[in-house]
């Protein structure tokens, strides 16, 4: 029901950028909400952020400054975009249907960022 | 943020036994906890919400408690299928943070 998709190699100092697929429900609705999740070897499961139906956003601090998440209702899909990304930044990237818990996930996609 | 602390780091164990895991957070995440389950190569799965809540279709064998900041994740009698990585995660405070991981191992 959700399925990210984005390049998996990014350079240095570049933006990465992924997309969320959202099926079995719409993406701007009250019931639950999204959020973006990822996992690296060397700092675990590390939260990103959330976005609500209305848009309206919440971000990690360590990563506030670089991070963009957004909602395109025309394609049922949600978005991340992280900017001036470094080797730090490789690591599998999750959305997560929240309702109460994160209950529903993507199955994740790996980004790498190497030149 | 809310550090959240597993112990152990790695569990060996045999199929039938009964395993806790234990979740401390620095402050209190009252009881807003949950418990992953993760295969290698997949996505965490939601086990337990609310600290002690199964999610529908988790088996019974598994069962949450605590409240504050200490937690446990208990199976009461291992299975094949359980054989995984477990995570906690509190999702009390806006920054949701999780713990480092509990590898179950077979013995």
């Amino acid at each position: 029901q959700l399925q990210e998709s984005g390049p998996g190699l990014v350079k240095p100092s570049q933006t990465l950028s992924l997309t969320c697929a959202v099926s079995g429900g719409t993406v701007n609705t009250n019931t639950y909400y999204w959020t973006w999740i990822r996992q690296s070897a060397g700092k675990g499961l590390e939260w990103i952020g959330r976005i609500y139906g209305t848009g309206s956003t919440m971000y990690n601090p360590s990563l506030k400054s670089r991070v963009t998440i957004s909602l395109d209702t025309s394609k049922n899909q949600l978005s991340l975009n992280l900017t001036s990304v470094t080797a730090a930044d490789t690591a599998v990237y999750y959305c997560a249907r929240v309702f109460g818990a994160a209950r529903d996930w993507g199955q994740g996609t790996l980004v790498a960022v190497s030149s | 943020d809310i550090q959240m602390t597993q112990s152990p780091s790695t569990l060996s164990a045999s199929v039938g036994d009964r395993v806790t895991i234990t979740c401390r957070a620095s402050q209190s995440v009252a009881n807003w906890l949950a418990w992953f389950q993760q295969k290698s190569g997949k996505a965490p799965k939601l086990l337990i919400y609310k600290a002690s809540i199964l999610e529908s279709g988790v088996p019974s064998r598994f069962s949450g408690s605590g409240s504050g900041t200490e937690f446990t994740l208990t199976i009461s009698s291992l299975q094949p299928d359980d054989f995984a990585t477990y995570y906690c995660q509190q999702y009390n405070n806006y920054l949701w943070t999780f713990g480092q991981g509990t590898k179950v191992e077979l013995k």
